[in-house]
């Protein structure tokens, strides 16, 4: 089935590490985005990429990297730098580069512990 | 830049009656817009989106939004609504970069 798969569902981190969690999409997408959802609110743009070796920068960039080496997969990494990052991250896909419906992973939680 | 505002932070109705979702945009071009639908530690789902052509768009389960420019709206509507719906559902502006999500409006069905 094609999809957009996120790994792991679960996971829990002590401070001062990094971890990094995983987004594959065999939807032979172009674009490729991270969102951070907390508790009660709406979803925050972290990184987004529509080429592979190219991304940007969303609204909440500080304390992540992403990596776009292969057009499948993307990456996002949180940093030790990032105060607080328990929180519900989504990777989505997208079809070209602008203008298209967006599709969404099942989403991953990170607990700092 | 594009954003987008939800005013209701939560609302609840009763099962069959009907419902009314708002959302407001701001966007300097024609927006993509989208409304999307998320159960308790899912992702989102689409439910459905207005690029260009008829204002009044059809999604499933049942939705329909409509697109009003002279508002800068995008409410989303059901005639009548069941307990399956209770969600929180989000509206979307997409423009040629990326896209923005509002907070979201967290629906509650009473029986």
């Amino acid at each position: 089935d094609g999809g957009i798969t996120q790994s792991p569902k679960y996971l829990f981190r002590k401070e001062g590490q990094n971890v990094t969690l995983s987004c594959e999409q065999n939807l032979n997408h172009d674009a490729m985005y991270w969102y951070r959802q907390d508790p009660g609110q709406g979803l925050r743009l972290i990184y987004y990429s529509q080429i592979v070796n190219d991304f940007q920068k969303g609204d909440i960039a500080e304390g992540y990297s992403v990596s776009r080496e292969k057009k499948e997969s993307f990456p996002l990494t949180v940093t030790s730098a990032q105060k607080n990052p328990t929180a519900f991250y989504l990777c989505a896909s997208m079809v070209g580069k602008s203008g298209n419906t967006i599709y969404f992973g099942e989403g991953s939680w990170l607990t700092v512990v | 830049a594009q954003s987008v505002t939800q005013p209701d932070i939560h609302i609840t109705v009763s099962e069959g009656a009907s419902l009314e979702l708002r959302c407001n945009y701001s966007y300097g071009a024609t927006p993509y817009l989208f409304w999307y639908v998320q159960s308790p530690g899912q992702g989102l789902q689409l439910l459905l989106k207005y690029f260009s052509g008829d204002t009044l768009v059809q999604g499933i389960k049942g939705f329909e939004a409509e697109f009003k420019r002279s508002q800068s709206s995008f409410n989303l509507r059901k005639p009548s609504v069941h307990w399956s719906d209770a969600a929180e559902y989000f509206c979307a502006v997409g423009g040629n970069n990326d896209m923005r999500f509002g907070a979201g409006t967290r629906l509650t069905v009473k029986p």
